[in-house]
């Protein structure tokens, strides 16, 4: 099975910051490497799929890159409702869902 | 509007069964893959099954297999999963979720809300 991991696993950052996350692979899994949001309580939220794809109606400060077995997911300038745990999936084999990245406000 | 609606969830005692419902509603249910995924609490993700349009194929996690089933009616255009054998690792809030498009390597584009499921004694 593919192993999905991610981090940092928690991250400090203040409102503007630049932020960054990233997802290892286990294997190459080509581009098929999606990213979600999700807040306490609620379902996740789709925000980037093929790696670098932006999900219709989520804002341009968010953005994917990477292919193979490294991706990342960047915030360009964190604002209040950014706040929130962010997960990598891979839709190449079994859907596979990394530990998660908790951001938190610094 | 897509909508994803689950029911069924509760507390049952390790052993035990429950089935759990997705009335999903917006989209051309038939044409699309849906899965479950579950989350226990405070813990990530973990994809727990996946149905094509048809209902022809089925998917499992390892750690739900030969105990879980998933089911649909498409005229009805509801999602089940039927969970025997429960133990207390089952305990978590399940998501019916729906792929993107019709591919395999699709994301999960719509969720529902969830229900909680408590496996205890």
């Amino acid at each position: 099975d593919i192993q999905m991991t991610q981090s940092p696993s928690f991250l400090s950052a203040s409102v503007g910051d630049r932020v960054t996350i990233t997802c290892r692979a286990s294997q190459s899994i080509s581009r098929y490497l999606n990213w979600y949001q999700q807040k306490p309580g609620k379902a996740p939220k789709l925000l980037i799929y093929a790696a670098s794809s932006l999900q219709s109606g989520v804002p341009s400060r968010f953005s994917g890159s990477g292919s193979g077995t490294d991706f990342t997911l960047t915030i360009s300038s964190l604002q209040p409702e950014d706040f929130a745990t962010y997960y990598c999936q891979e839709s190449y084999s079994t859907l596979t869902f990394g530990g998660g990245t908790k951001v938190e406000i610094k | 509007e897509v909508q994803l609606v689950e029911s069924g969830g509760g507390l049952v005692q390790p052993g035990g069964s429950l089935r759990l419902s997705c009335a999903a509603s917006g989209f051309t249910f038939s044409s699309y893959s849906m899965s479950w995924v579950r989350q226990a609490p405070g813990k990530g993700l973990e994809w727990v099954s996946s149905i094509s349009g048809s209902g022809g194929s089925t998917y499992y996690a390892d750690s739900v297999k030969g105990r879980f089933t998933i089911s649909r009616d498409n005229s009805k255009n509801t999602l089940y999963l039927q969970m025997n054998s429960l133990r207390a690792e089952d305990t978590a809030v399940y998501y019916c979720a729906k792929r993107m498009r019709t591919t395999s390597y699709d994301p999960f584009d719509y969720w529902g809300q969830g229900t909680l499921v408590t496996v205890s004694s």
